[in-house]
């Protein structure tokens, strides 16, 4: 069974400071995707962005990147420029692409603090 | 841009009584799942459904949860006789078609097992 480790229960960052929140994961797959949510106070899950394993290219969604080490079976979460609105629960999730529809794997989530 | 629904947001009731939470999934996905995530914890898969029946369930999923499609377009989730470590936030997800990649979350039912 695949399993995600977040070590960090909590972070804090100054407003427009670069954050880095870390994952890891466990598996014996070659085909999936990983994930990073945002979970505001108001508990919804928010899509921030999502790696294919079998792209060697770190994705990028404007302020938002990750570093995906395959080998090393890690994939954190860096935020720049930060943000007062940035500041929630981060959770980093693994879904398999070998089966389709397969459920989310969520690690234990980060809570982020946005300091003015 | 399309949304899941769900309702209610807040559901509250009594051990041992029988709850159905609501789900509207988006309209052209075909993968539905439910997840819970009791407070401050990280969030559990419980089912995903497909075509009409379960594709995948998790240990979670014992005989007292139930899913159904009732209609086209309406997506549910049955507790029979809820206990009290049922209280959690339950949340309906739907995949987009093809690719079934990214799930899209809905914003959450908060019950409450008193």
């Amino acid at each position: 069974a695949q399993t995600v480790t977040q070590s960090q229960p909590e972070m804090s960052v100054q407003e427009a400071e670069t954050v880095t929140l870390s994952c890891t994961y466990d598996t014996s797959e070659s085909d999936y995707y990983l994930f990073w949510y945002k979970q505001p106070p108001s508990r919804q899950m928010i899509l921030v962005i999502r790696q294919e394993a079998y792209k060697q290219q770190n994705a990028t969604e404007n302020r938002f990147s990750v570093n995906f080490q395959k080998a090393a079976k890690s994939f954190s979460l860096k935020i720049s420029d930060s943000q007062l609105g940035d500041a929630a629960m981060y959770f980093c999730a693994y879904r398999s692409a070998e089966t389709s529809g397969s459920r989310l794997t969520f690690g234990e989530g980060t809570q982020l603090t946005v300091n003015p | 841009e399309p949304e899941v629904t769900q309702t209610p947001s807040h559901q509250v009731t009594q051990m041992g009584q029988e709850v159905i939470l609501r789900c509207v999934p988006i309209s052209n996905h075909l993968y539905f799942y439910w997840y819970r995530q009791i407070l401050g914890q990280k969030v559990e898969f419980l089912v995903s459904f497909y075509n009409n029946e379960i594709s995948e369930k998790s240990e979670i999923f014992d005989d007292q949860f139930s899913v159904e499609r009732p209609d086209g377009s309406n997506f549910t989730l049955k507790i029979r006789s809820t206990k009290l470590e049922d209280s959690a936030m339950y949340f309906c997800a739907s995949s987009e078609p093809i690719t079934h990649e990214k799930l899209f979350f809905g914003s959450g039912t908060q019950l409450s097992v008193l």
